[in-house]
């Protein structure tokens, strides 16, 4: 079953421009994962915040975590039409390593 | 970081037969490992937690008897779909938690991915 939704479900932004992703869920969490997958590809790990933390940074990256709202963002700044791929959060509730995934968001960046 | 590797990486089939991926964590040793599947334009979807040396645990909805997953050694986990038929057709993605060996504890290391297409 799905933990949550993403929003938007797609997005379309010029190189150099921000683009921001949403991702609510339903239960507690221990943990949430940020993955990036290329069309057909496996999934690449981009960023893990754990509950007690509200916010991460990694290069172009920066993660929120709202756990009273149950929702967390995703941030890339400068983007780049590398970064074209789809995105998607997950969470673990049990920290078992189960992942429950959110619908994801497709992201095209314009050259 | 850890590697996970999935073979093969695609495969096609006739309906009916069976068909066995196996996930392998290269650099690690994985105790539990997961098997998603993804189904064109959506997300994945969890079927079953692989445990080594015992039973797999899986979610509500995935048939056990037809997924059938082996955990035989703690680098090694198979999953085999048997008598496929074409709604089986989809992307197997399996994962691995790098709590033992190289890898961040709670950061799930994901095999490249099984193209599987029943015909």
């Amino acid at each position: 079953s799905q933990q949550g939704e993403e929003d938007p479900q797609a997005l379309s932004i010029q190189e150099g421009e921000n683009a921001t992703m949403n991702c609510s869920y339903k239960t507690s969490i221990n943990n949430l994962q940020w993955y990036r997958q290329n069309s057909g590809r496996g999934l690449v790990h981009l960023i893990l915040i754990r509950s007690n933390e509200r916010e991460k940074h990694s290069g172009r990256l920066r993660v929120t975590l709202d756990t009273s709202k149950k929702s967390s963002s995703l941030l890339i700044t400068a983007s780049r039409a590398a970064d074209t791929a789809s995105y998607f959060c997950a969470t673990d509730s049990g920290n078992t390593g189960k992942l429950i995934f959110g619908q994801g968001t497709t992201l095209q960046v314009k050259p | 970081g850890a590697v996970v590797s999935q073979h093969p990486s695609r495969v096609i089939c006739k309906s009916g037969t069976s068909v066995k991926i196996e996930c392998r964590s290269l650099d690690f040793q994985a105790t539990t490992m997961f098997w998603y599947r993804q189904f064109p334009k959506q997300s994945l979807m969890l079927m079953a937690t692989s445990n080594e040396g015992s039973k797999a645990t899986y979610e509500q909805g995935v048939e056990k008897d037809k997924f059938l997953i082996n955990h035989a050694s703690l680098t090694l986990s198979t999953l085999t779909v048997t008598s496929a038929h074409p709604e089986d057709s989809s992307f197997y993605i399996c994962s691995a938690n790098g709590g033992s060996g190289r890898g961040a504890a709670d950061t799930q290391y994901f095999g490249p991915g099984t193209r599987l297409t029943v015909l």
